[in-house]
């Protein structure tokens, strides 16, 4: 079991707001990593996966950065609006096949 | 293509039943997976399959718990019997996996809706 850790846990930012998160996971062994966005009553879906070391990826306002070296993405959400309101989950995938999340960071996105 | 399904969305059951909870990967994929998501523990995978063949069932909390995939479009996880703690939302997702021994190249996993299970 692999440790994946998120902060915050939870976080509200005003509407408009740019706001980041932190992923960090075990740099040994490590093959991507793996942001998905997951509403209320809905499930997972996939935002971005990163492999390389200094991989940035862009969506609209959202976009994530990654360190392989140090074991840490952040994701950034730019004029943060309601509709971004989510969790936010991460996860490190090893070099088998399987993802190991962390437990997500709660944004509300109050207007 | 109409995504992961999952049936059924909500499953309310006694302890000591038998439940099974089923998906229907996205047609093309060969990589399916069930997870399992509780308050306490996050999302935790329970076990995967590459091609069918089950690679991973080290998640799999103890012997009352059972996957399958008799073919390439279903697959059934089964809890027998049931207990209260085993009330969580059941997801099952899938992906396309390509490359040497199955290893994942940029996988993204496409989530079902889940299954919502409450064991009295």
């Amino acid at each position: 079991i692999l440790n994946v850790e998120q902060s915050p846990q939870s976080l509200h930012v005003q509407e408009g707001d740019s706001t980041n998160f932190t992923c960090s996971f075990p740099s040994s062994n490590f093959y991507a990593l793996h942001w998905y966005r997951w509403e209320t009553a809905k499930s997972p879906e996939a935002l971005f996966v990163m492999t390389l070391n200094g991989d940035e990826k862009k969506k609209g306002r959202i976009s994530a950065t990654l360190n392989t070296k140090e074991g840490y993405s952040y994701l950034y959400i730019k004029g943060s609006q309601p509709e971004d309101s989510a969790t936010y989950l991460c996860a490190s995938q090893t070099g088998a096949n399987n993802l190991f999340f962390g437990t997500g960071t709660r944004l509300t996105v109050i207007p | 293509d109409a995504g992961v399904i999952q049936s059924p969305r909500h499953e309310v059951t006694e302890m000591g039943q038998e439940v099974t909870l089923r998906c229907k990967p996205i047609s093309g994929h060969n990589s399916l997976f069930w997870y399992r998501q509780t308050m306490m523990r996050g999302l935790e995978l329970l076990i995967y399959f590459n091609n069918n063949v089950p690679i991973d069932d080290s998640g799999m909390p103890e012997d009352r718990f059972s996957a399958k995939m008799p073919n390439a479009s279903f697959s059934t996880l089964k809890i027998q019997p049931s207990e209260p703690r085993d009330s969580a939302v059941y997801f099952c997702a899938s992906s396309f996996v390509s490359g040497r021994l199955g290893l994942a190249l940029r996988n993204e996993q496409f989530f079902g809706p889940g299954t919502r299970l409450t064991v009295l």
